[in-house]
């Protein structure tokens, strides 16, 4: 089955910014997604980015996607305690929206105040 | 507002016995997932459905079920319930061509 590697741990300061990083080995991926995960609850949808595009911004959120790598980031701008959570990278290789979501382990983000 | 429900949020129950996990969504989504959450593995798809009378397996399928009678809901039964299936499970929908899931609060499952 296809592969999503992420780090499982990222601390940083209030107020840097915050890289995840994740790696997938499915070359026809069409859609990657990042969603966070707060304590006790459910996987809430962040964004998503179509695998032909190579930026996308939304707020204070930018993901970067090297298809050619197989590389997809999040970077949160001005990260606040409220962002502590854990991030999961997952990826669809269908189109038609009824195929599975592929996760990767989960980064699990630390702010510092 | 729509919604995905899951209920119990936590049950501890014994080796051996049926178990049942609701899962009841009012997007009016056609697909429906079931997933278990396990520290270093992320999210494993246990089964799915694509509607009214479908289901398929997913990548941990062993010792659960499912059935799908109508849209909003799609139970999960363990059969007979192990030590190993103690975990957090998720249960998502989805609609569109974007494959966005939308998740349930998730259940807490301890198996002694």
């Amino acid at each position: 089955g296809e592969d999503v590697e992420q780090s499982l741990f990222l601390s940083v300061r209030e107020g840097d910014s915050s890289v995840i990083n994740c790696t997938y080995t499915d070359s026809s991926s069409t859609y990657l997604y990042w969603y966070k995960q707060e304590p006790g609850a459910g996987l809430q949808l962040l964004t998503y980015i179509f695998s032909n595009m190579d930026m996308k911004q939304d707020q204070r959120l930018t993901v970067l996607l090297n298809k050619k790598d197989k590389h997809l980031s999040l970077r949160i701008a001005d990260t606040q305690t409220g962002d502590s959570a854990i991030y999961f990278c997952a990826e669809t290789p269908d189109q038609t929206g009824a195929n599975n979501l592929f996760f990767g382990t989960g980064t699990r983000l630390t702010v510092i105040p | 507002d729509a919604e995905i429900t899951q209920s119990p949020r936590h049950k501890i129950t014994e080796t051996g016995r049926q178990v049942t996990l609701a899962c009841h969504q009012t997007w009016n989504h056609n697909n429906m997932f079931w997933y278990r959450q396990d520290l270093g593995h992320g999210l494993r798809l246990i089964h799915y459905s694509y509607g009214v009378q479908d289901t398929n397996k997913g990548e941990v399928s062993d010792g659960y079920s499912v059935s799908r009678s109508n849209t909003e809901d799609l139970p999960l039964t363990l059969e007979s319930a192990a030590s190993s299936q103690t975990s957090v499970y998720f249960c998502a929908s989805s609609e569109g061509s974007a494959n966005t899931q939308y998740f349930g609060p998730g259940t807490r499952l301890t198996v002694l």
